[in-house]
């Protein structure tokens, strides 16, 4: 029944390693993001992809990577992992940007903690 | 500036008490507003759309002042199931594509019994 599920809920990991987190939204959207929250519960577009092609990418290290396989889903792989990159990371899913109700449907979080 | 500004808190407010936040954006040709809630250690959730008129649901009240640039969010007769971050939100561009919501850091409510 979960609209826009994420897994895993914590990941702790070192620097230095590689991780994938992955979302999916059984809600029909067309629209996915990756938003950050860091310590300061700032929250922060990272990516938005529209029917799997990416239409913004808000200036993020390259070390991070999305893919979206197909409109549902939509995975965030990080690359050689820093202490830095320790927040909360949300998965989200809307209709067309284009519509006029642009109510977004966030997951539940991935807590990553990097040692 | 920020593009969205609010003041970060803490409102610790009576039950039952009126409570009030304003939110500033910077981006004068932002189209669309909103106010999101986010429970501790929880996402997100929209609480309700900014219309230009101002808009209401239930105990709720929004209000846009295009011309100071802030939005604002009355709450009357506050519940314990009120506390919570209120987070301001804006899209800056309001158009077809490139769409992008901009959060504001929140502001966080304690309702006190």
């Amino acid at each position: 029944d979960t609209a826009v599920s994420q897994t895993p809920k914590y990941l702790v990991t070192q620097m230095g390693n590689d991780k994938s987190i992955k979302c999916e939204q059984n809600l029909g959207h067309d629209t996915m993001y990756w938003y950050k929250q860091d310590s300061k519960k700032f929250l922060k577009i990272m990516f938005s992809y529209n029917n799997k092609e990416l239409i913004i990418n808000e200036t993020v290290p390259n070390r991070f990577s999305p893919k979206s396989p197909d409109k549902a889903h939509l995975n965030l792989h990080i690359n050689s992992l820093e202490l830095g990159d320790s927040a909360v990371y949300f998965c989200a899913s809307s209709q067309d940007p284009g519509a006029a109700s642009y109510e977004q449907y966030f997951g539940p979080g991935t807590r990553l903690t990097v040692t | 500036r920020k593009e969205v500004e609010q003041d970060p808190g803490p409102f610790n407010v009576p039950e039952g008490a009126t409570v009030a936040f304003n939110c500033t954006y910077s981006n004068s040709a932002s189209q669309s507003f909103f106010w999101y809630r986010q429970d501790c250690r929880k996402e997100p959730k929209l609480l309700m759309s900014v219309y230009s008129s101002g808009n209401e649901d239930g105990r709720f009240t929004a209000q846009l002042n295009r011309a100071s640039q802030y939005i604002s969010l009355l709450i009357r007769d506050s519940k314990l199931s009120d506390s919570a971050t209120y987070l301001c939100v804006v899209n800056p561009r309001g158009s077809f594509g490139n769409e992008k919501l901009t959060f504001g850091t929140g502001t966080r409510l304690t309702i006190i019994p």
